[in-house]
């Protein structure tokens, strides 16, 4: 049971144009999200989060927009630079007494200089 | 950087042996976590510590058992080690709000 889905496990963009990728959940009782950034051999590195109270976070290049009622989530990094090739994932947590993230399974973006 | 040191970095075992995986911090954190990253899987939580001693199964913890007897240390113990085991193991530190992962340990098992 994959509760936190990223649909798409690749995706190229040209070098300067925006880079959106997405995450659906399906358990309504997430209330925060999280973005890693992974490049191989190294372990995973926060990027940016958001809380259920926002629809909107914003952190320099990345956005992080958060749908609740769709359940959806998505990342947009702009201008999209070579050194953003990375896998992505997106992360989501509830308080459910317990501090575990749940984390999907990735997307490796690709930028096209 | 949390300081956090996985180690061995890499290992090849054979089918059958036990192998320990070890992660040291040097944050004070509370909650330390295990994951194993597979393709198309992402990153699958195996076992987690909320304190000393205090430990928890994760969604693949079937193979896997943990021990932590210091606030810095969290080892993972592949009792027989299997083929499906060969990953890339990540230990983690932190809250649900705010983990910082280790660099990896790249297990293979022969």
């Amino acid at each position: 049971d994959q509760q936190v889905k990223q649909n798409s496990p690749s995706l190229s963009v040209q070098e300067g144009r925006i880079s959106i990728l997405n995450c659906d959940y399906t358990n309504s009782m997430f209330d925060y999200f999280l973005w890693y950034k992974k490049y191989p051999a190294e372990g995973p590195t926060f990027l940016i989060s958001i809380s259920s109270i926002k629809d909107k976070n914003e952190d320099g290049r990345f956005t992080v927009f958060l749908n609740k009622s769709a359940k959806h989530l998505s990342l947009h990094i702009v201008p999209s630079q070579p050194g953003d090739s990375a896998v992505y994932f997106c992360a989501a947590s509830g308080n459910f007494g317990n501090e575990k993230l749940t984390f999907g399974t990735g997307t490796r973006l690709t930028i096209i200089p | 950087d949390a300081g956090i040191t996985q180690s061995p970095r890499h290992k090849v075992t054979e089918t059958g042996t036990p192998v320990t995986l070890r992660c040291h911090q040097t944050e004070n954190h509370r909650y330390m976590y295990w994951y194993r990253q597979d393709p198309g899987h992402g990153l699958r939580l195996i076992h987690y510590s909320y304190g000393v001693k205090d430990t928890d199964k994760g969604e693949v913890s079937d193979g896997y058992s943990v021990s932590r007897s210091k606030t810095e240390d969290f080892l993972l113990t592949l009792e027989s080690a299997t083929s499906s085991q060969t990953s890339v193991y990540f230990c983690a530190t932190g809250v649900r709000t705010e983990a910082f992962f280790g660099q990896g340990t790249r297990l293979t098992v022969v």
